[in-house]
């Protein structure tokens, strides 16, 4: 049962151009959600997060969009460069819990120069 | 130059034998985890542990053992009662607090013949 979904395994979007990923949830106790970029052979890397009190975060070329009552949460990057390519993991997790996060499959975001 | 140490980056193993995969952290986190990825399968919680000689186990932790006798060490034992043992191990640690993201070290590929 997969509580993190990222239904699209992949994306290729022009160097530029504005590339959204996105993320879908299951558990109404999922409160802090992050998203995190990784190349091959390498571990992920932290690039944003979001908690559910907000709808929106941003962090230079990166935002992330929350929306609680779709259980739907996308990353936007703007604009897209080639150094983007990588899969993203969206993760989810509960401040009630033992703080452990629950990780998505990935998407494989791919910038066209 | 604060981060996590895993190694040896590439390991392999004769089918039978347990393995033990290094994880060292001097960023002073209490929260250490440990993380299977395989293909189209995203990351895969094993074990973690919040605290010095405590610890909890993750989704698929049939055939792994950990132990945690120091805050800066998580070492994972892969037993030959693991089916399919090959794989790529990320360990991660994390400040405890509300909504703090889990840093992630280098990862061992291990390959077991």
């Amino acid at each position: 049962d997969q509580q993190v979904k990222q239904n699209s395994p992949s994306l290729s979007v022009q160097e530029g151009r504005i590339s959204i990923l996105n993320c879908d949830y299951t558990n109404s106790m999922f409160d802090y959600f992050l998203w995190y970029k990784k190349y091959p052979a390498e571990g992920p890397t932290f690039l944003i997060s979001i908690s559910s009190i907000k709808d929106k975060n941003e962090d230079g070329r990166f935002t992330v969009f929350l929306n609680k009552s779709a259980k739907h949460l996308s990353l936007h990057i703007v604009p897209s460069q080639p150094g983007d390519s990588a899969v993203y993991f969206c993760a989810a997790g509960s401040s009630g819990g033992y703080q452990k996060v629950t990780f998505g499959i990935g998407t494989k975001l791919q910038v066209i120069p | 130059d604060g981060g996590i140490t895993q190694s040896p980056k590439y390991l392999f193993r004769k089918e039978g034998q347990n393995v033990t995969l290094s994880c060292e952290q001097n960023l002073n986190h209490d929260a250490m985890y440990w993380y299977r990825q395989d293909p189209g399968q995203g990351l895969r919680l094993i074990y973690y542990s919040q605290i010095v000689n405590d610890f909890q186990k993750g989704d698929i932790a049939e055939g792994y053992s950990v132990s945690r006798e120091k805050k800066e060490s998580f070492p994972l034992t892969v037993t030959s009662a693991q089916k399919n043992p090959t794989a790529f191990y990320l360990c991660a640690s994390r400040r405890t607090g509300l909504y703090n993201e889990q840093f992630f070290g280098p990862g061992t590929r291990l390959t077991v013949l």
